[in-house]
């Protein structure tokens, strides 16, 4: 089946220590988004790619760096993670411009120690 | 005013009721009405979505009441049951915002149970 898959599902780091979340998607979408949604929380925009054109949220923090290698896979760097940064992370598609519809991926749960 | 403030946070209904969630919104530029649904474990997936040219849509027992004077809108579990149970988002478009993307602003979530 065509999905949005993230590696992993639970991810433990600690205070400082960078870390790498990954997603990677089988339905050849043109756009990739990232969200963070902690406890309770709404989904929040990080950043998003159409195609391999990156941009980035005037809120995100600095901190927090994405890479598309190639189209089916997107990953997010959280360089010196603290522990507000603990949260759901959200990988999301949508299959090209001027469609609104977004598919997303089980999320990675992220706790810092 | 990018807000969407979505209530109840959490509600409980019996096996054949019916589930209401109400969200509001301020900005008018908003012109595209999605609701997710979201299991534990799960990412959210899309339920239901509206525009703002029509005041209804329904899709088997999921119906979508939009008020564009009131800037409300909402969404109606018919004959609920507890494979219902889940969270439920709405969110808001403005359109499309450039760089291929349409960006979604987020209710805070509902979180549904259904009891038998």
């Amino acid at each position: 089946d065509a999905m949005v898959i993230q590696n992993p599902r639970y991810q433990v780091t600690q205070f400082g220590k960078p870390v790498t979340l990954s997603c990677s998607q089988t339905l050849n979408h043109n756009v990739m988004y990232w969200y963070q949604q902690k406890s309770s929380q709404a989904p929040k925009l990080l950043f998003h790619y159409y195609d391999k054109d990156f941009n980035n949220e005037a809120d995100t923090p600095d901190n927090f760096q994405s890479r598309r290698p190639n189209t089916s896979f997107c990953f997010l760097d959280i360089r010196s993670p603290g522990l507000g940064d603990a949260a759901m992370y959200l990988c999301a598609t949508s299959p090209r411009k001027y469609q609104e519809t977004q598919y997303f991926g089980p999320g990675t749960r992220l706790l810092v120690l | 005013q990018q807000q969407v403030k979505q209530s109840p946070q959490s509600l409980i209904v019996q096996k054949g009721g019916i589930s209401i969630i109400n969200c509001a919104y301020e900005n008018t530029a908003f012109d595209y009405f999605p609701w997710y649904q979201q299991f534990p474990g799960k990412g959210p997936a899309l339920l239901i979505a509206i525009r703002p040219d029509v005041s209804e849509k329904k899709e088997g027992r999921f119906t979508i009441s939009f008020n564009k004077s009131a800037k409300q809108f909402s969404l109606h579990i018919m004959d609920s049951q507890p494979g219902d149970s889940a969270t439920y988002f709405c969110a808001a478009s403005m359109g499309y915002s450039g760089a291929g993307s349409y960006q979604l602003t987020f209710g805070k979530g509902t979180k549904l149970s259904v009891i038998p």
